[in-house]
């Protein structure tokens, strides 16, 4: 049973226009959300989180939204650049449990 | 700055044979964690510890053990390598609801 669910694997953007990745959770204990940016061969390294009493955190180029009633959250990437390609893993936690993880989709920024 | 190290960034071993991952962070996290990563399957929960010398199994505890003498150091161990191990294997720690930080992560492969 998965409680975090990327439904898509894969995305393809042009250049300088937005990307928007998704991200739905099953679990109602979930109280702080987290995006990871992964290269191929590295680990993943932290992009951006938000706590469940929040609906809006922003740091730069990326923003993370949180709509708690639809247990949808979702990463906007504006603009896009070619460095942004990687793969991109939602993550859910609550308390000292370890954290959940989706299957992540992949982002191409294509030139 | 947190860093996680983990001993190989690329490993080659024959099946059959004991393996030794090692996983060192220098924040004083309690917390530490083995994931897996395949594609399409994304980050898999192996085993994580909340303190030295206590273990507790994720989702996919089966062929592998983990070690945890001291605070900062957590080892996975595959006991006799399989070719269904080969995988990249990601060390992460963190304290309470701060980011998790993962290590650079260790490719391995099983002949």
């Amino acid at each position: 049973d998965q409680q975090v669910k990327q439904n898509s694997p894969s995305l393809s953007v042009q250049e300088g226009r937005i990307s928007i990745l998704n991200c739905d959770y099953t679990n109602s204990m979930f109280d702080y959300f987290l995006w990871y940016k992964k290269y191929p061969a590295e680990g993943p390294t932290f992009l951006i989180s938000i706590s469940s009493i929040k609906d809006k955190n922003e740091d730069g180029r990326f923003t993370v939204f949180l709509n708690k009633s639809a247990k949808h959250l979702s990463l906007h990437i504006v603009p896009s650049q070619p460095g942004d390609s990687a793969v991109y893993f939602c993550a859910a936690g609550w308390g000292n449990t370890p954290l959940v993880f989706g299957k992540g989709t992949r982002l191409s920024v294509i030139a | 700055d947190v860093k996680v190290t983990q001993s190989s960034r690329y490993l080659v071993k024959r099946t059959g044979e004991k393996v030794f991952l090692e996983c060192v962070q220098d924040m004083d996290h309690e917390n530490m964690f083995w994931y897996r990563q395949d594609p399409g399957l994304g980050l898999r929960l192996i085993y994580f510890s909340y303190d030295v010398k206590m273990k507790e199994k994720g989702d996919i505890p089966e062929g592998y053990s983990v070690s945890r003498e001291k605070k900062e150091r957590f080892s996975l161990i595959l006991e006799s390598a399989s070719t269904n191990q080969t995988s990249m294997y990601l060390c992460a720690s963190f304290e309470g609801t701060d980011t998790q930080y993962f290590g650079p992560g260790t490719r391995l492969t099983v002949l």
